[in-house]
């Protein structure tokens, strides 16, 4: 069953934690992406990688950080730094098409 | 600065009636446009596209008009049905599919 996983769906965290979240895609895309999604803002990019070993800041990158060490992963870690980190996190994939959205990860900071 | 506009929150129409969702943008650079659709908890998923070389694209009960000198496109669902109750968001880019621009989402509400 080819798609992309993002774990886990709920996450809790106290504030001043780092704290990383999981995607892992088996459709062998290239390209990898992070957006955040708060209410009345829709979708906004935070990071996006389109080789591996290679990734660039998105239009909020700012308070986050990520690697793509695999074709498969792209993971993201939400630091500290991060005023606002409580939102519905996004993952996608493309490979020379529309891109193809995880099922996100909601993160709630308290 | 939202480059890509959806004015409007939300929408309620009667099933079997047609459903008209509207985006705007700013940015005269953009020559592929996309509609996701989107379910609570749930990743959007992808719905219909349109390449600023053509003015409509159809797909079944949806239809995507482009207006370049409006800088303005709008989705059609014909006929409306209980399940296209969802969050519709309006995306844009310049020349691929690959790192977007999104609108804010309109909900679309299809009653009985």
């Amino acid at each position: 069953d080819g798609g992309i996983t993002q774990s886990p769906k709920y996450l809790f965290r106290k504030e001043g934690q780092n704290v990383t979240l999981s995607c892992e895609q088996n459709l062998n895309h290239d390209a990898m992406y992070w957006y955040r999604q708060d209410p009345g803002q829709g979708l906004r990019l935070i990071y996006y990688s389109q080789i591996v070993n290679d990734f660039q800041k998105g239009d909020i990158a700012e308070g986050y950080s990520v690697s793509r060490e695999k074709k498969e992963s792209f993971p993201l870690t939400v630091t500290s730094a991060q005023k606002n980190p409580t939102a519905f996190y996004l993952c996608a994939t493309s490979q020379n098409s529309p891109l193809h959205f995880g099922n996100g990860t909601r993160l709630t900071v308290t | 600065d939202q480059q890509v506009k959806q004015n409007s929150p939300s929408l309620s129409v009667q099933e079997g009636r047609i459903s008209i969702l509207n985006c705007d943008y700013t940015n005269s650079m953009f020559d592929y446009f996309l509609w996701y659709k989107k379910y609570p908890a749930e990743g959007p998923t992808f719905l219909i596209s349109i390449s600023s070389i053509k003015d409509k694209n159809e797909d079944g009960r949806f239809t995507v008009f482009l207006n370049k000198s409006a800088k303005h496109l709008s989705l059609h669902i014909v006929p409306s049905q209980p399940g296209d109750s969802a969050v519709y968001f309006c995306a844009a880019n310049t020349g691929t599919a690959s790192k977007l621009t999104f609108g804010t989402g309109t909900r679309l509400q299809v009653t009985l």
